[in-house]
Order: structure tokens, then sequence, then C-alpha cells
């Protein structure tokens, strides 16, 4: 059964800071990966989605990686700000799952300290 | 473009009251899902809807039923509502490849 990790939970951060989140994931037979923001009390906000057969997406400061075989993606933020403040959360889609079911990961609180 | 839109935003319900929680989205696409979100437990999938005419169970169906109306509107009821139901409640969307988008969430309390 695929399981999404990801840690820490949460992490505090100075301004301008350039940080990497990660997200793990036990099977990877993935169709693909999705990272999210969730601001407090709000619904979750798309931030980028890799198909299983790239490497990397990049929008704005934001770069996400997807490495297959050893289960891992990374959420790079460079020079980071306190609006980037928010969980982050990955999400995969099984390759199993007929192209529907996403499996969570619980996400990493981020605080950006100004 | 709205996007996805989830109605109502809150609600408060005593055990064994019924209630529907709506979803709509205008971006046309083909399928659908509800989740539910609890503190330590992250999104877990409730029911889904590949395309209209058709739904599957989740994760945790359990105390729920659906309905796709249409292309656009895909509704969730809780027939006898349980304190176990309490949770935030999040509609999504997608076209088939492509990413899902979230609706703002309904907070629901069950007393």
């Amino acid at each position: 059964k695929q399981e999404v990790t990801q840690i820490p939970a949460a992490l505090s951060v100075p301004e301008g800071e350039n940080l990497v989140l990660n997200c793990s994931f036990t099977d990877s037979a993935i169709y693909n990966l999705q990272w999210f923001r969730q601001d407090p009390g709000k619904g979750l906000t798309s931030l980028l989605l890799i198909q299983s057969s790239q490497r990397e997406q990049t929008s704005g400061r934001l770069n996400a990686s997807l490495d297959k075989s050893s289960g891992r993606s990374t959420l790079y933020i460079a020079a980071s700000q306190p609006g980037d403040s928010a969980t982050y959360l990955c999400a995969v889609l099984p390759s199993a799952s007929g192209t529907y079911k996403y499996i969570f990961g619980t996400g990493t609180r981020l605080k950006v300290l100004a | 473009n709205a996007g996805v839109t989830q109605t109502p935003k809150f609600q408060v319900l005593k055990t064994g009251q019924s209630m529907t929680l709506q979803c709509a989205q205008d971006m046309n696409h083909n399928s659908m899902y509800w989740y539910r979100q609890d503190p330590g437990m992250g999104l877990r999938l409730i029911y889904y809807s590949a395309s209209e005419g058709t739904t599957d169970k989740g994760e945790v169906p359990n105390g729920y039923n659906v309905s796709r109306l249409n292309k656009r509107e895909f509704s969730l009821r809780l027939e006898s509502a349980a304190p176990s139901q309490t949770s935030v409640y999040f509609c999504a969307s997608r076209f088939t490849q492509y990413e899902q988008y979230f609706g703002p969430g309904t907070r629901l309390t069950v007393t």
C-alpha cells in the first residue's frame, strides 16, 4: 500500500533563506506527484505537478524534483519570504489506482520569520 | 472562472441529523472528489467520480453517499451525522492527467 511521508512536520527559517521540503513515498509506481500550499483555514492551492516521466518542474521561486527510484520528491523555495508561511502538502497518484485516487502526505508547516 | 465552489462554508449538526454538502466546478473537469481533513490524519478520500454518471468509494466512505448530478456538480450527503464526522470537507476536480483544484472547504461540527 502506498504511503506518503513528509518530514519535518514543522520548520521555521529566517527570511531570505533557501529551503528544501521533503516528500517520500513507498511505491515508485506513480503516475504523477503534485505539491500544494494550504493557508490556515483555507483550501489547497496547487503549486506544481510533476508527471512520472519528468525530473523537475519550476514556477517562479519554486522548483520541484522527482526521483521515482528512490521514492523522493523535494520542493525547493528560493529566497523565502514571510508570505511563504503556510502548510505544504504533497500528493502522489499511484499507477495502480486507475489514475484517480491520490494519496496525501500530512504536510510540512513552514514559518518564515521576518 | 469561479473554479471549485462549496456550500455551506460552516455547519453545525446534532447527532442523527442529515445534510448535503454541495460542490460545483466551472472548469469542464471530468473527475471530481470529496476529501475530509482531520488533524494529524492528512486528507483522506471519501468518494470520487471519474466522469459524469459514475461514482466510486475512496478510503473512508462509510456514513456518506454521493451524487454526480451532472458534469459540474458533485454532492456529498450525510444521512445520519455522527460526532466522528466532525471534520473539514474539501471538494476537488481535475481533468485527466492534469492537476487537482480544490474548493475552499466546509467546516462541519457534529455535536
